[in-house]
């Protein structure tokens, strides 16, 4: 079974443009999460998917924003993107179901130049 | 928010050591989960803990539910260089979504 792919792998933007990052999770899963991780606040959840719908949200601005289509892929899009969004996006898939493994994606490296 | 404090942020070790490292809240939580990160990969799920006094095995790491429901400990033994990364641990919160400590980076000396 193929895991989870994130692409870009990489990406350099500049301040005010945005952003769109796509996940493919694992065939049969349903719920998407997206986590930001930089080396001064670790791992932060972003939100997850699941089935189409914004099930959960983490506290990051509304630059931030996301959504999810019928065949479960998911895209992440950042808006008027500042130095401090530079970091790695991670998605992890899952089925959805109460506290059942996530598995993550290898992430996207954001640099905001 | 909801934290973790996860330490020793860093360990500097020779292989073939032992390795204890350990995560402790202020809340409660019902779930503790230990996650292992390699370079330019995303977390992968080592030992997912459920039960208050626990003590979990996955060959030679071994992970334990604190008896508070506030903390875990993560012993890797008998290191080997494919153990360097970065551990985390992470709890279920209000069972939709997982908060992660931010890390323990463990470095082997050759």
């Amino acid at each position: 079974k193929a895991g989870v792919t994130q692409t870009p792998r990489y990406l350099i933007k500049t301040r005010g443009q945005q952003v769109t990052l796509s996940c493919s999770p694992i065939s049969g899963h349903r719920s998407v999460s997206w986590y930001q991780q930089t080396p001064g606040q670790g791992l932060q959840f972003l939100f997850e998917y699941f089935s189409e719908t914004q099930r959960n949200k983490g506290n990051f601005p509304g630059r931030f924003s996301g959504r999810q289509f019928s065949n479960s892929r998911s895209e992440m899009n950042v808006s008027t993107l500042e130095l401090g969004d530079s970091a790695l996006y991670l998605c992890a898939s899952s089925t959805g179901r109460t506290q059942e493994t996530q598995y993550f994606g290898p992430g996207t490296r954001l640099l905001v130049l | 928010g909801q934290q973790l404090n996860q330490s020793p942020q860093s360990m500097f070790i020779q292989e073939g050591e032992d390795v204890s490292m350990n995560c402790t809240s202020s809340s409660i939580f019902n779930t503790w989960l230990w996650y292992k990160q390699d370079p330019g990969e995303g977390p992968v799920l080592l030992i997912a803990l459920y039960k208050a006094g626990e003590l979990t095995s996955n060959g030679r790491l071994t992970a334990q539910f604190g008896i508070t429901r506030k903390d875990s400990f993560l012993n890797i033994s008998a290191s080997i260089p494919s153990d360097v990364g970065i551990y985390f641990c992470a709890v279920w919160f209000r069972d939709d979504k997982i908060i992660f400590g931010k890390g323990t980076r463990l470095h082997i000396l050759p």
